[in-house]
């Protein structure tokens, strides 16, 4: 089982959709949590942390559910400029002074008009 | 501010052949990643540096891969022999610190004949 796991999709959504994505994290000890980007022969980008709370940056919203180890990702209105891989990314302790930054392999989104 | 600069952005080569890959980090960070993508694996950590000193380097796939950091502001990754399997996108990353959100390259498409 890997330790950060993620639907591939496709999911294929209308403009003006929501949607959501699930990932899930398989150890405990995972401190941070990290949305990222990939456009299609890209690199990632940065999207949002996730926070314990919960936080929102404009039309996407991300959730941490520590009980069931998962993190969410919502998007509100889809624009045709949100097609791309959403890669979920989580932080845990790698030694008593180091951590290390664990990528999912990435849900694929496209927006149809 | 520049970003993380990496060079070539495409290689192509053949098998047996050495291939070097260079990094430049921005300035100021402490931390420096190399990953590797591709289709099937997705984005895997091959190894990461934190000032100038290779702190995790479990995934790197075999010795004919090693990864260099002589200074703050340069990193190599050298295959030799290189094989059809390395044929992949390679991105060098970098943050504040390797708990702190990365800041990829552009990547260099290698590909091996």
């Amino acid at each position: 089982r890997k330790e950060v796991e993620q639907d591939p999709g496709p999911f294929n959504v209308p403009e003006g959709a929501t949607v959501a994505f699930n990932c899930t994290y398989s150890n405990s000890a995972s401190q941070s949590f990290f949305w990222y980007r990939q456009d299609c022969r890209k690199e990632p980008k940065l999207l949002m942390s996730v926070y314990s709370s919960g936080n929102e940056d404009g039309r996407f919203t991300a959730q941490l559910n520590r009980a069931s180890q998962y993190i969410s990702l919502l998007i509100r209105d889809s624009k045709l400029s949100d097609s791309a891989t959403y890669l979920c990314v989580v932080l845990r302790p790698l030694s008593y002074n180091t951590d290390k930054l664990i990528f999912g392999t990435g849900t694929r989104l496209q927006v149809f008009p | 501010d520049a970003g993380v600069i990496q060079s070539p952005r495409h290689e192509v080569t053949e098998m047996g052949q050495e291939v070097t890959l260079r990094c430049k980090p921005i300035s100021g960070h402490n931390s420096l990643f190399w990953y590797r993508q591709t289709m099937m694996r997705g984005l895997e950590l091959l190894i990461y540096f934190n000032n100038n000193v290779p702190i995790d380097d479990s995934g790197m796939p075999e010795d004919r891969f090693s990864a260099k950091m002589p200074n703050a502001s340069f990193s190599t990754l050298k295959i030799q022999p290189s094989e059809p399997r390395d044929s992949a996108v390679y991105f060098c990353a970098s943050s504040l610190a390797a708990n702190q959100p990365q800041h990829f390259g552009d990547g260099t498409r290698l590909s091996i004949l």
